[in-house]
């Protein structure tokens, strides 16, 4: 089974749109929660960390749900600039350890 | 200041050869992490560095690959006897001893073996 799912689609969104992305993973024991954005060709860069009281940075909001295992991510009034790769990721006790990567959700967003 | 950085950044080798990969991590950044990204797949986890020291290696995938942090700093990944599957993006990323939840990636050398 695997640790992080998402949907990889491609989410095809007009600008303006909002969009959501949702994953799961199977860790129980994971501490610590992240949204990574990878745009083409180009290494993973942290977007957000992800806590259970929710946390919005802009027009990104962020929430956890630990009794579900589950891990979302928000995006309003969608920029042409937003298209790219994002990566859910988990990480274990300590946070100093490796990260546990989806596949990550394509994201174009069309003028 | 400067970021994590990569060498090289592409390398072409044939099958049966010898690679290594380099990474040169923030400076003042203890941990240090090798993840390797085939296409259409986010990271794979090989090893986390704690100074010096492999601290977990749970990810290597079999004894052909091996990697190495002597001064704790600049760190050396080895592969042996590369093999076509071992081509992919290996991607190198270090965090701040008073941050470890937040790692920085360097920009990844794409090893592609013929």
């Amino acid at each position: 089974r695997k640790e992080v799912e998402q949907d990889p689609g491609p989410f095809n969104v007009p600008e303006g749109a909002t969009v959501a992305f949702n994953c799961t993973y199977s860790n129980s024991a994971s501490q610590s929660f992240f949204w990574y954005r990878q745009d083409c060709r180009k290494e993973p860069k942290l977007l957000m960390s992800v806590y259970s009281s929710g946390n919005e940075d802009g027009r990104f909001t962020a929430q956890l749900n630990r009794a579900s295992q589950y891990i979302s991510l928000l995006i309003r009034d969608s920029k042409l600039s937003d298209s790219a790769t994002y990566l859910c990721v988990v990480g274990g006790g300590g946070g100093a350890d490796g990260l546990t990567f989806g596949k990550g959700t394509h994201l174009i967003i069309q003028p | 200041g400067a970021g994590v950085s990569q060498t090289p950044s592409n390398k072409v080798t044939e099958k049966g050869k010898y690679v290594e990969l380099r990474c040169d991590p923030i400076s003042g950044h203890t941990a240090l992490y090798w993840y390797r990204q085939s296409l259409g797949q986010g990271p794979e986890f090989l090893i986390y560095f704690q100074g010096t020291g492999a601290a977990d290696d749970s990810g290597l995938p079999n004894d052909r690959f091996f990697a190495v942090r002597p001064e704790g700093s600049v760190s050396t990944l080895k592969i042996q006897r590369t093999e076509r599957g071992d081509s992919a993006v290996y991607l190198c990323a270090s965090s701040d001893p008073g941050r470890t939840d937040t790692q920085y990636f360097g920009p990844g050398t794409r090893l592609t073996v013929l």
